[in-house]
């Protein structure tokens, strides 16, 4: 019965691989949200969808593509791993205009 | 720098009160948040206020505003070693879409 859910948790790969992280909510929220913790634990947003639209992509490289199948479901591909990709990828909901986002558990990715 | 400023760490003795203290820049800011992050876990949202707002208490939260210096404080009274986590401030800026910026994290560490 988890809020917002993401898979996997840990994520270990080699440079140069292509990988990807799945993100799910059963909240009926209407937004989702890709957020990145770097190592000093610093959280920037990387992408919002809105109903299943783009509609903010914070200057992150075009390897990062997210994919938004239906409203309850946000994923994240990422091309060509580097090691600067390793972070803590959060994923969040909340309703439109709303004053609450929920974040999932966080996927640590490292890369090698 | 950064658009949202907080102390790195603070430390304080439990039964104490902490009180950990947050600066942002953009006055368009209609609400603040405060978010807790305990070792590797997600975050979680403690309390929120709108940018109208002076005060806001829960149980043994408080958060100040002062909208003019544009400054954010949470107050934890009877501070328990459970309360050792990373807080973050964050700030909406625009009424849309509730992308937050985030603050770096201020880490609460609580000793018996």
């Amino acid at each position: 019965d988890t809020a917002v859910s993401q898979t996997p948790k840990y994520l270990v790969t080699q440079m140069g691989n292509d990988k990807s992280i799945k993100c799910e909510q059963n909240l009926g929220h209407d937004t989702m949200y890709w957020y990145k913790q770097d190592s000093k634990k610093f959280l920037k947003i990387m992408f919002s969808y809105n109903n299943k639209e783009l509609i903010i992509n914070e200057t992150v490289p075009n390897r990062f593509s997210p994919k938004s199948p239906d409203k309850a479901h946000l994923n994240l591909h990422i091309n060509s791993l580097e090691l600067g990709d390793s972070a803590v990828y959060f994923c969040a909901s909340g309703p439109t205009g709303a004053n609450e986002q929920f974040f999932g558990p966080g996927t640590r990715l490292t890369v090698l | 720098g950064e658009d949202v400023e907080q102390s790195l760490f603070l430390s304080v003795r439990e039964g104490d009160s902490s009180v950990i203290n947050c600066t942002y820049t953009d006055s368009s800011s209609t609400y603040l948040y405060w978010y807790k992050q305990e070792p590797g876990a997600g975050l979680q949202l403690l309390t929120y206020i709108f940018s109208n707002m002076d005060m806001k208490q829960d149980q043994r939260l408080t958060v100040l505003l002062n909208k003019k210096d544009k400054h954010l404080s949470l107050r934890i009274a009877d501070t328990q070693t459970g309360d050792s986590a990373i807080y973050f401030c964050a700030e909406r800026r625009n009424s849309g879409y509730s992308t937050l910026t985030f603050g770096k994290g201020t880490m609460l560490l609580v000793s018996p």
